[in-house]
């Protein structure tokens, strides 16, 4: 059970958007800590995607957003290409300093 | 850029421990810009966060591995360290070593090494 609950799967078509939620509680997100977004793509280590709760890394395409509010945050990859086809996981931290990852979603694009 | 790269037995028996060494390239572990993690990866699941070390070699861990988990760093050797001790079956899985970028809320991964499988098995 991940501390921070994610969708186990969305799918759109190529040129659609999609958005991935991440919720969690005031003893993570709700606290105060920052979201962060990671891309695995199949037989890899992950990839950082977002940090911050919406700063891409360089080298990130601007099709990715990311924000949050409250106690949840979401991704949002809008033009949908079929490289985006990957696992994406959320992470924040809390008050004991742990890493709090959430159970990962998996995107298919159709 | 900042490399890391595990290494370490594949298979280990259940009850004994469990050794990873990740090796840090492309910069010094002590600079104190990152704090340095360990993460794993069932197959087909998840990722979970096991804990985190300082360059002061302070360190924080996942509650529900505390007992058994210990991470320590060797700046001469610009390396880290996981021992999982009384491994089970439930422990098999892919481990990662990361890089921890921290920030004033938290702290991000940045860089990862390409994991390591460790089967737990007799």
């Amino acid at each position: 059970q991940s501390v921070l609950t994610q969708p186990p799967s969305v799918s759109g078509a190529p040129g659609q958007r999609v958005t991935i939620s991440c919720t969690g509680s005031s003893s993570n997100i709700g606290a105060g800590y920052d979201v962060h977004w990671y891309q695995q793509l199949p037989g890899t280590a992950p990839k950082l995607l977002m940090y911050g709760n919406n700063n891409r890394p360089s080298g990130v395409p601007d099709r990715f957003s990311g924000s949050k509010s409250g106690t949840s945050a979401s991704l949002a990859i809008s033009g949908l290409q079929a490289e985006d086809e990957a696992d994406y996981y959320c992470q924040s931290s809390d008050s004991s300093l742990s890493g709090v990852f959430g159970g990962g979603t998996k995107l298919t694009v159709l | 850029q900042v490399q890391l790269q595990e290494s370490g037995p594949g298979l280990v028996k259940p009850s004994q421990t469990l050794s990873l060494t990740c090796t840090v390239s492309g910069g010094s572990i002590s600079s104190g810009s990152y704090y340095w993690s360990w993460i794993r990866q069932p197959a087909g699941k998840g990722l979970e966060w096991i804990g985190r070390i300082y360059t002061s070699g302070s360190t924080n861990y996942n509650p529900s591995l505390k007992s058994r988990v210990t991470i320590s760093v060797d700046t001469s050797k610009n390396q880290f360290s996981l021992k999982l001790s009384s491994v089970t079956a439930a422990d098999t899985a892919v481990y990662y070593c990361a890089s921890v970028t921290p920030t004033i809320w938290g702290g991000y991964y940045e860089y990862w090494g390409q994991g390591a499988l460790v089967t737990v098995s007799s």
